[in-house]
């Protein structure tokens, strides 16, 4: 089975403009959640989704949005780019159905590298 | 205080030998842990889960977990040179996954 996978790859943009970052899970995951990660640091949890619903949100301005579609899939909007937007961004599915009392594992995927000047 | 505490090393270890990586979090609420290893330009690696006090074993890695004292450790043994990354430590709660900045591992021939 595929992994999970983002597009684009790589992306350079400048202030002020707006990115889409796309995800698709692991078949059969339906919970996606979004991660940023600057040079040298662990990922910072962005959001959260499960079955097209908000989960969870991290401590990232309203700039920041996103949105599962039903048939699981993930975009990351953010608008009014700035500098310190530049990071490494990465999906991460997990299964998150019923009848479990614990958190579950995340799979994540390559990331996207974004680039603002 | 941050989330989650990790020595940013970088730890250097010979080959053969273990590595013991060390990780203490501050939300009592959380309920899994997880280890990942993320590779330089890479995006992590999941290796390992614990979810209750004591040691889980899976080949030369080994999680343990003492969550009265907010502590998380993983031990490879037989230490290789592909085992040179970042480790990088993960409480969870649910809707809450908080990452430490990691530990670099180097694993010398």
């Amino acid at each position: 089975d595929a992994g999970v996978t983002q597009s684009p790859t790589h992306l350079i943009k400048t202030r002020g403009q707006h990115v889409t970052l796309r995800c698709s899970p692991i078949s059969g995951h339906k919970s996606v959640s979004w991660y940023q990660q600057v040079l040298g640091q662990g990922p910072q949890f962005i959001f959260q989704y499960y079955e097209k619903e908000e989960r969870g949100r991290g401590n990232f301005p309203d700039r920041f949005s996103a949105r599962q579609f039903p048939n699981y899939s993930s975009e990351l909007n953010v608008n009014a780019l700035l500098l310190g937007d530049s990071a490494l961004y990465l999906c991460a599915s997990s299964w998150g159905g019923q009848g479990r009392n614990l958190p579950y594992e995340q799979y994540f995927g390559p990331g996207t590298r974004l680039t603002v000047t | 205080q941050k989330e989650v505490e990790q020595n940013s090393g970088p730890l250097s270890v010979p080959e053969g030998a273990i590595a013991s990586l060390n990780c203490t979090y501050s939300d009592r609420g959380s309920q899994s842990f997880f280890w990942y290893r993320q590779y330089s330009g890479k995006s992590p690696e999941l290796i390992m889960s614990i979810y209750s006090n004591g040691d889980k074993e899976d080949g030369r890695f080994t999680a343990q977990l003492n969550k009265a004292s907010q502590y998380v450790s993983l031990l490879i043994r037989d230490s290789q040179p592909s085992d040179s990354a970042t480790y990088l430590c993960a409480p969870a709660g649910f809707n809450k996954f908080y990452f430490g900045s990691g530990t670099k591992l180097n694993v010398k021939p």
